[in-house]
This record gives C-alpha cells, sequence and structure tokens, in this order.
C-alpha cells in the first residue's frame, strides 16, 4: 500500500541554526503534500502545504520543497526558535485531488537555546 | 466558532465494553476523517466521510464503525474494545477535499 517515509525521527539544534526534515512517498498519484506542527499534548496544526504543480513555497522561516520526479518533499525551517520544538509531520495525499492523508512518522524537532 | 469537538477526552474501558466517540464541527465542512495516533506511527486513518450520508474506510478501519447523518457529526464507535485500540484518537475536518484539516484536541483512549 501507499506510505511515507519520514527522517530523522529526532533533531536537535542549537537556537538559530537552520533544521531540515525529509519526507518520501511512494503513491505517484499524491498531489497534496501538508505539514503539521503537534506541540506536545495539542492537536497537529497545520504549517505550511505544497501541491503538486509547485516545486517550492515559502512562508516567513519556513519552506517546503517538492521534488516529484523523485517523490521526496522536505521542510526547511531557518533562524530555529525555542518554540519551534515540537513534532512535525509529513503527509502526502492518497490519490489526486483528495484530503485522505498518508502521514509520516513524525520527527521531534529539540531547538536548545 | 468552536472549530472540531471531541468527547469524551479520556476514557477508560475493560476489554469487551462498546463505546462511542462524538465529533462534532461547526465549520460547515463537508469533509471528516478519524484518525488514530500511536508512539512512532504518526497519525493512522480509520474512516472518513465526504459528506452526509458517505463514509468510507482509511489505512486500519477494523474494530471501527462510523456513520455520518449530519453535516455536523461523525461519531467513531468501538463495538468490542480491545487494548490493540488503546491510542489517542483525533477528529478532523475540512472544508473541501483539498483544503486544510482541522483537528480536534484529542480523546485518550485506554482498554485495559
Amino acid at each position: 500500500g501507499e506510505n511515507v517515509e519520514q527522517h530523522p525521527s529526532t533533531l536537535s539544534v542549537q537556537e538559530g541554526d537552520s533544521a531540515v526534515i525529509k519526507c518520501t512517498y511512494s503513491d505517484s498519484a499524491s498531489n497534496y503534500f501538508p505539514w503539521y506542527k503537534q506541540e506536545l499534548g495539542k492537536r497537529p496544526q497545520l504549517i505550511i502545504d505544497i501541491r503538486s504543480n509547485v516545486g517550492e513555497k515559502k512562508d516567513q522561516r519556513i519552506a517546503v520543497t517538492l521534488n516529484k520526479t523523485a517523490k521526496h518533499f522536505s521542510l526547511h525551517i531557518t533562524e530555529t526558535q525555542p518554540e519551534d520544538s515540537a513534532v512535525y509531520f509529513c503527509a502526502a495525499s492518497i490519490g489526486g485531488a483528495t484530503n485522505k492523508l498518508i502521514f509520516g512518522t513524525g520527527t521531534l524537532l529539540a531547538v536548545q537555546p | 466558532n468552536a472549530g472540531v469537538t471531541q468527547t469524551p477526552k479520556f476514557q477508560v474501558l475493560k476489554t469487551g465494553q462498546s463505546m462511542t466517540l462524538q465529533c462534532a464541527q461547526d465549520m460547515n465542512h463537508e469533509y471528516m476523517s478519524w484518525y488514530r495516533q500511536d508512539p512512532g506511527m504518526g497519525l493512522r486513518l480509520i474512516h472518513y466521510s465526504v459528506g452526509a450520508g458517505i463514509t468510507d474506510q482509511g489505512e486500519v478501519p477494523n474494530g471501527y464503525n462510523v456513520s455520518r447523518s449530519t453535516t455536523e457529526d461523525f461519531p467513531l464507535r468501538l463495538l468490542s474494545a480491545a487494548p490493540s485500540q488503546t491510542s489517542v484518537y483525533f477528529c478532523a475536518s475540512s472544508f473541501s477535499r483539498t483544503g486544510e484539516l482541522f483537528f480536534g484536541e484529542g480523546s485518550r483512549l485506554t482498554v485495559l
């Protein structure tokens, strides 16, 4: 079946450094790739998403890149701050034009002050 | 708007008991879904609905039933709880089929 692999599972960076989280997906029909942030004990919340007709999208300190040929997409966080510490999940839509999502297993990001 | 509301927030069941997790949204979203979250496994789709009267299975549907009689409500039923169903359950909704998913606060279920 379809799956999404996410790496690394944990990531520790110093405040001000950049963080990169990578995902690969298996379904060639996937066309929507959101990233969710989940703080401890809270609900997941969308931080950025990208659709298959776009290669890169940026929102302030956060950017996402997509390589459809390689079925890779990545989250980049620049100038990390302690409040960026959380679990980050990537996801890919199953098939086209759907928000039926397959999630990665998550990355625990710790930003050390 | 309250967004997506789940009840109860915590529940302890004994093996074999049944229960219903409630989910309601007040955003007039057509799409609703249930996920379970287990350590190291991310979020896995249980069931979803694209509108009132329409439901379908996700990745891990076994042991769970759903129905969608109204746009607002999407309850998840466990007919005979098993320890393997110990998890945190999230209900989510979106306005369109490709829109942002809004999650509820989660329901932590323990099956003894």
